[in-house]
């Protein structure tokens, strides 16, 4: 079985100050994890992915993501936020010996305020 | 290269009708998935199909269908409509193991 949770409903932050999102999961085989961003009224947007290496991932829009294995940890960062961040953050996951459904958090709302 | 399409953008439907949604993956991409989005239930899945057949199915009930056609465009059908249907359905195509949305089609029931 596999599963994701973001402990937090939503996280707000100033404009300019460092954003963090957490997610933890688990999974029974290798983690193939995911970051995705909803707007409003519209799907999903990839912004960065972990197969496999490097455990920082670098993703779009300055977003970048650590892999911790011993924490079974996937948090997604910013160095500064932007106004234009505020929006719905998922994390997922696919296991590796599941096939390639991927299983959601409940999501994560990022408010930057000015 | 054009994106995920999805159609239609928005439908209203009553209890008990049946209703089709459309997804036309970015060409190339030869897999696709449908998601449920929910304020209650969040994102789940309801299954993938890859070369016209169905790979994967997720924990939902009989009423909800789907298929794929040759030119890897796919449709999802849900019978006997319950007001707990009402959600944002989104497609997905991949391609290797990153999977890329749609829009999405915002189905009410009434």
């Amino acid at each position: 079985a596999q599963s994701v949770a973001q402990p937090e409903d939503q996280v707000n932050v100033a404009e300019g100050n460092p954003l963090t999102v957490k997610c933890t999961y688990s999974v029974s085989g290798n983690p193939y994890l995911f970051w995705y961003v909803q707007y409003p009224n519209r799907g999903l947007q990839f912004l960065l992915k972990y197969i496999t290496g490097d455990n920082l991932v670098k993703g779009s829009y300055g977003f970048e993501a650590e892999f911790n294995k011993s924490q079974t940890s996937f948090h997604l960062k910013k160095p500064s936020a932007l106004v234009s961040d505020s929006a719905l953050y998922f994390c997922a996951v696919r296991d590796s010996n599941s096939g390639y459904a991927l299983n959601f958090g409940k999501g994560t709302s990022l408010l930057v305020t000015p | 290269k054009a994106g995920v399409t999805q159609t239609p953008r928005y439908l209203i439907k009553t209890r008990g009708q049946q209703v089709t949604l459309s997804c036309s993956p970015i060409s190339g991409h030869r897999s696709v998935s449908w998601y449920q989005q929910t304020p209650g239930q969040g994102l789940q899945f309801l299954f993938e199909y890859f070369s016209e057949t169905q790979r994967n199915k997720g924990n939902f009930p009989g009423r909800f269908s789907g298929r794929q056609f040759s030119n890897s465009r796919s449709e999802m059908n849900v019978s006997t409509l319950e007001l707990g249907d009402s959600a944002l359905y989104l497609c997905a195509s991949r391609r290797d193991s990153q999977a890329f949305f749609g829009q999405g089609t915002r189905l009410t029931v009434v």
